[in-house]
């Protein structure tokens, strides 16, 4: 079974600081990778898919790359702001098909500060 | 934005009953997708359906559950007999193809 780590659990920074969350899976096959954030009591944003066959996707102060060989990706937020303040969220999905089953991770919680 | 809508936002319920979640998923999309979080853990997938039909689903999902697509916008999960572990936030997601899911706000379920 696809187990999902982040890495760290929390993480507070000043604002402007540019910052990496990290995020490992422990099946290499996988069909795409999404990041997510959730805000506390609220549902989960899409932020970026990768697919298999990508290596990152950019979306204005976001990065993430894959590294599927090794099960790992990042999510790089470059200066951050106190309204990145949220649960980002890690998940997977292991094989295409009539829909994709997501394993998730346990988040990293980020406190950006004014 | 089209977006995911999920009613109602927060379901108190007595232990035993059955309660029914509903979701109405963005138009155009085909999959639909029901998880669930309990509080303080990691988001957990329970069911996936494309096509009329399921076509994954997790350990979690047992004959206590099910999923049904009435008319062409809703989107509904249906537990049974309620118990007290089914206290969760259950979330309903849908996408266009097999590639980025789009989630609703959530309902939260207390099972007394």
């Amino acid at each position: 079974k696809q187990e999902v780590t982040q890495i760290p659990a929390a993480l507070s920074v000043p604002e402007g600081e540019n910052l990496v969350l990290n995020c490992s899976f422990t099946d290499s096959a996988i069909y795409n990778l999404q990041w997510f954030r959730q805000d506390p009591g609220k549902g989960l944003t899409s932020l970026l898919l990768i697919q298999s066959s990508q290596r990152e996707q950019t979306s204005g102060r976001l990065n993430a790359s894959l590294d599927k060989s090794s099960g790992r990706s990042t999510l790089y937020i470059a200066a951050s702001q106190p309204g990145d303040s949220a649960t980002y969220l890690c998940a997977v999905s292991t094989r295409p098909g009539n829909g994709n089953q997501f394993y998730f991770g346990t988040g990293t919680s980020l406190t950006v500060i004014p | 934005e089209p977006e995911v809508t999920q009613t109602p936002s927060h379901q108190v319920t007595q232990m035993g009953q059955e309660v029914i979640l509903r979701c109405v998923p963005i138009s155009n999309h085909l999959y639909f997708y029901w998880y669930r979080q309990i509080l303080g853990q990691k988001v957990e997938f329970l069911v996936s359906f494309y096509n009329n039909e399921i076509s994954e689903k997790s350990e979690i999902f047992d004959d206590q559950f099910s999923v049904e697509r009435p008319d062409g916008s809703n989107f509904t999960l249906k537990i049974r007999s309620t118990k007290l572990e089914d206290s969760a936030m259950y979330f309903c997601a849908s996408s266009l193809g097999t590639d980025t899911q789009y989630f609703g706000p959530g309902t939260r379920l207390t099972v007394l």
